[in-house]
């Protein structure tokens, strides 16, 4: 399975944008990139996936290099309801087993400062 | 919005004991899984299953089995529970193949 490197904690204050970045130098071309976050006491929330081009959600926005080999989320403007651990994530479109193989790193915790 | 249900919180269980861990989800999903989260270890899949009565193994499925005998219902059974089968567990489906996963809150077993 081809991995992702994240770094382990980031800081930021509120209300300032915030860019998790993410490494995954492995990529295959039918690999998409998806982000996930998992608040204190709950299950991983799912924020937002890619593939090739720039995505944007209600949540945030995934920038993709151009040779897919990282990728960056960012969150516009982050709160404190944004402090969580940050999942960056590579699941294979095909074969269909492979795809149900979402294999979790240890993610970023992201702090942030009020 | 999607639900999945993970019938308990929290759960403690003796060394030995039959551990029945239930999830359900409301939305029709093809889909479901069963992860643990450790600490330093992260999720690891431990089984999943893409149609009812079907399943696949997953990283860590030693010691687990799980049934599906209905769409929305995804059990893990733990046959004999061990004290290193402590852990968060937690269940997710998802609509169709690569599509995004949604999680329930977890389950935190505790086998003393």
């Amino acid at each position: 399975d081809a991995k992702t490197t994240q770094p382990n904690s980031m800081e930021s204050n509120e209300e300032e944008p915030v860019h998790l970045p993410c490494n995954h130098s492995t990529i295959s071309g039918t690999d998409y990139i998806h982000w996930y976050r998992q608040l204190p006491s709950q299950g991983p929330e799912y924020v937002i996936h890619g593939l090739t081009s720039n995505v944007n959600n209600r949540m945030a926005s995934l920038a993709i290099a151009e040779d897919r080999k990282s990728s960056t989320l960012i969150l516009h403007r982050a709160t404190l309801r944004d402090a969580a651990v940050y999942y960056c994530i590579l699941r294979p479109t095909r074969p269909i087993q492979g795809a149900q193989k979402l294999v979790f790193g240890q993610g970023t915790r992201l702090t942030i400062n009020p | 919005d999607v639900k999945v249900t993970q019938s308990s919180r929290y759960l403690v269980k003796r060394t030995g004991e039959k551990v029945f861990l239930e999830c359900v989800q409301d939305m029709d999903h093809e889909n479901m899984f069963w992860y643990r989260q450790d600490p330093g270890l992260g999720l690891r899949l431990i089984y999943f299953s893409y149609d009812v009565k079907m399943k696949e193994k997953g990283d860590i499925p030693e010691g687990y089995s799980v049934s599906r005998e209905k769409k929305e219902r995804f059990s893990l059974i733990l046959e004999s529970a061990s004290t290193n089968q402590t852990s968060m567990y937690l269940c997710a489906s998802s609509p169709w193949s690569g599509s995004p996963l949604h999680f329930g809150n977890g389950t935190r077993l505790t086998v003393t």
